[in-house]
């Protein structure tokens, strides 16, 4: 089945800038999707059709898809961004996810 | 506003039916514009999509569930059911019930979830 591969976990300062990677052979064919989870809350969606920000959304938000890697990109990171994250594509079976990486801040 | 909301037992025993509803409140699953479907997270384990259906068409699901796994609607309370038969410790799960932006290039993201509820399956 179809892969897709995050780090584990991804740690930075408060202001700086989080990158978080999404690996997958086939994601230069697809659209990423990218969402946060915290504890206790309803997902939310951060990032889709790669690089497009969902209303209410951010700007410090932004993605980005080249070759077999996307990437999430959190300028000015905050506290509050401080969840799991996991990004998301489709094959001809369905939807597939990313492993999810925890970003602490 | 829309909201998707589960609702259904926590607690369901090895062998059986797991069965949860999703309400959907603020739009119309009757909505051409949309699909809906289900999303999975096991503890500890990251998210697994279980199926996703378009009113007009059949549900279409997971292989790796599409055996035990079935979904059904009834547009008259605006509503989505879940049913997955013959359960295992494997899936104790938060469930979530999610709207799905379909785009013409196929595929689509996800962009309302519910909140998720946890089902444990344990005699």
């Amino acid at each position: 089945s179809y892969e897709l591969t995050q780090p584990p976990s991804v740690s930075v300062s408060p202001g700086q800038t989080a990158s978080i990677t999404c690996s997958g052979d086939k994601l230069r064919d697809t659209y990423v999707s990218w969402f946060q989870l915290r504890p206790g809350q309803a997902p939310v969606l951060v990032i889709y059709q790669d690089a497009k920000r969902p209303s209410g959304i951010p700007a410090r938000f932004s993605g980005s898809n080249s070759g077999n890697t996307a990437t999430l990109t959190i300028t000015g990171t905050q506290g509050t961004d401080e969840a799991d994250y996991y990004c998301q594509t489709w094959d001809i079976s369905g939807a597939v996810f990313g492993g999810g990486t925890k970003l602490a801040v | 506003q829309l909201q998707l909301q589960e609702s259904g037992p926590g607690l369901v025993k090895p062998s059986e039916t797991l069965s949860l509803i999703c309400t959907v409140s603020g739009d119309s699953i009757s909505n051409s514009s949309y699909d809906w479907g289900w999303i999975r997270q096991p503890p500890g384990k990251g998210l697994e999509w279980i199926g996703t259906f378009h009113y007009t068409r059949s549900p279409y699901y997971s292989p790796s569930l599409k055996s035990r796994v079935a979904i059904s609607v009834d547009r008259s309370k605006n509503q989505f059911s879940l049913k997955l038969s013959s359960v295992t410790a494997a899936d104790t799960a938060i469930y979530y019930c999610v709207r799905l932006v379909e785009l013409v290039r196929g595929g689509g993201y996800f962009d309302y979830w519910g909140q998720g509820t946890l089902v444990t399956v344990s005699s």
